[in-house]
């Protein structure tokens, strides 16, 4: 079973920012959060990832709390494009191969 | 370009046969997976080849064998194909000798296998 927990939908209007939530919360001290996307049938899209540190890149910003038992994924202009399913994952950080557990993640409406 | 890519990206078949889908990257990665993603959108893992080594081998029917020749490649075969094996399947990869934050599976583009 997945180990996140976020919700089924959302809508954003074009152009504002989108908050994507998840809830982690036994996450462990080695784990790691990540985040990926789905638009349509493709493949999962990686995003962004993180440890404790909040993170950003030229897509998105993740925000992880203190206790690290919930992160936020930030797309800060949302587009049209942005229209996806977007799954929150966390998986151990020690080096090895991992499966990612992929939950039913948070469909993303971006409206224009 | 750089990039996980399967083949091929449809394939429609009838119950019964033999069939085989193939992935290669080109990211210098030790370590390929196969993932199914079903009607319901649920995607999981089935296989994960380290270095042409059988990692990660999850409830899968023997039916499906998957075959590495080389860690740049790691094909699907599926023997006597049923309904239920209709699905979206995606060949990952990624380089988790990197360890920590290195460990980022890239997905290929998937392959819609319906079975008739």
């Amino acid at each position: 079973d997945a180990k996140t927990t976020q919700p089924p939908s959302m809508d954003c209007a074009e152009g504002r920012a989108a908050n994507l939530p998840c809830n982690h919360s036994t996450i462990s001290g080695n784990e790691y959060v990540y985040w990926y996307r789905q638009i349509h049938s493709q493949g999962p899209q990686y995003i962004i990832h993180g440890l404790k540190n909040n993170e950003t890149n030229e897509m998105a910003s993740l925000i992880i709390t203190e206790d690290r038992k919930s992160s936020t994924l930030i797309l800060p202009h949302a587009t049209l494009r942005d229209t996806a399913v977007y799954y929150c994952i966390v998986r151990p950080g020690t080096s090895g191969t991992y499966k990612y557990i992929f939950g039913t993640g948070t469909r993303l409406k971006v409206l224009a | 370009d750089t990039a996980v890519s399967q083949t091929p990206k449809y394939l429609v078949t009838q119950m019964g046969n033999d069939k085989s889908i193939k992935c290669e990257q080109n990211l210098g990665h030790d370590t390929m997976y196969w993932y199914k993603q079903d009607s319901k959108k649920f995607l999981k893992i089935m296989f994960s080849y380290n270095n042409k080594e059988l990692i990660i081998n999850e409830t899968v029917p023997n039916r499906f064998s998957p075959k590495s020749p080389d860690k740049a490649h790691l094909n699907l075969h599926i023997n006597s194909l049923e309904l239920g094996d209709s699905a979206v399947y995606f060949c990952a990869s990624s380089h988790p000798a990197g360890g920590g934050s290195k460990d980022t599976q890239y997905f290929g583009p998937g392959t819609r296998l319906t079975v008739l």
